[in-house]
């Protein structure tokens, strides 16, 4: 499997503009998370999705983020209009969840992106 | 609330040396535990999960530990090497009915010296 796939891997853009990111999880991995990474905050969950359901999207800081999942191998991050404080990198991650069971999160590369 | 806390935040070492990093968690009723790995301007990549029943797990020259009790893991890297230098993060499952997120350390940023 070649593991959880993000695009881009780096993106530059204009405040105001719009911003779409993309993720493919690992085959057969029913949940799929969002996370944003900076060097203030650390690590913070976006949003959450179980079989292709969102669960818990406390995380999107305002309005301007959406997300979905229109299928199981298949999400998008989308930031509309884009602020400089947006600026970090986005990662996608997956796992499998069997009832009960934790099972251990697989991260993508991330995307790197830059507001203007 | 669950907070997660890493000490220290960064870490300097020769090679070759034994080190540990510690996690602590304030709620002690955890699922589990888990420990990353992120080199820069890379991905995570998960080292150990230590389930709550179990008090340590290894993995190569890692070991993990888990007390529950007292609301701490250490991570323990035997004969350090300069490619074991990352940040290292742990985190816990906050579980609430269907919640799964993790909560998160802020990292220990490990140099290994040659």
């Amino acid at each position: 499997d070649a593991g959880v796939i993000q695009s881009p891997r780096h993106e530059v853009t204009e405040m105001g503009q719009e911003v779409t990111l993309r993720c493919k999880p690992i085959s057969g991995h029913n949940s799929l998370f969002w996370y944003r990474q900076t060097m203030m905050r650390g690590l913070e969950l976006l949003i959450y999705f179980n079989n292709n359901v969102p669960i818990d999207d406390s995380g999107m800081p305002e309005d301007r983020f959406s997300a979905k999942m229109p299928n199981a191998s298949f999400s998008t991050l989308k930031i509309q209009p884009s602020e400089p404080r947006d600026s970090a990198v986005y990662f996608c991650a997956s796992s499998s969840w069997t009832g009960g069971s934790y099972n251990e999160q697989f991260f993508g590369p991330g995307t790197r992106l830059t507001v203007l | 609330k669950q907070e997660v806390t890493q000490i220290p935040a960064a870490l300097s070492v020769p090679e070759g040396e034994n080190l540990v990093l510690n996690c602590s968690f304030t709620d002690s009723a955890i699922y589990n535990l888990q420990w990353f790995r992120q080199d820069p301007g890379k991905g995570l990549t998960s080292l150990l999960l230590i389930q709550s029943s179990q008090r340590e797990q290894t993995s190569g020259r890692l070991n993990a530990s888990l007390d529950k009790s007292s609301g701490r893991s250490t991570l323990y890297i035997a004969a350090s090497q300069p490619g074991d230098s990352a940040t290292y993060l742990c985190a816990v499952p906050y579980n609430a009915g269907n919640n799964r997120k993790l909560i998160w350390g802020l990292g220990t940023s490990l140099a290994v010296n040659p």
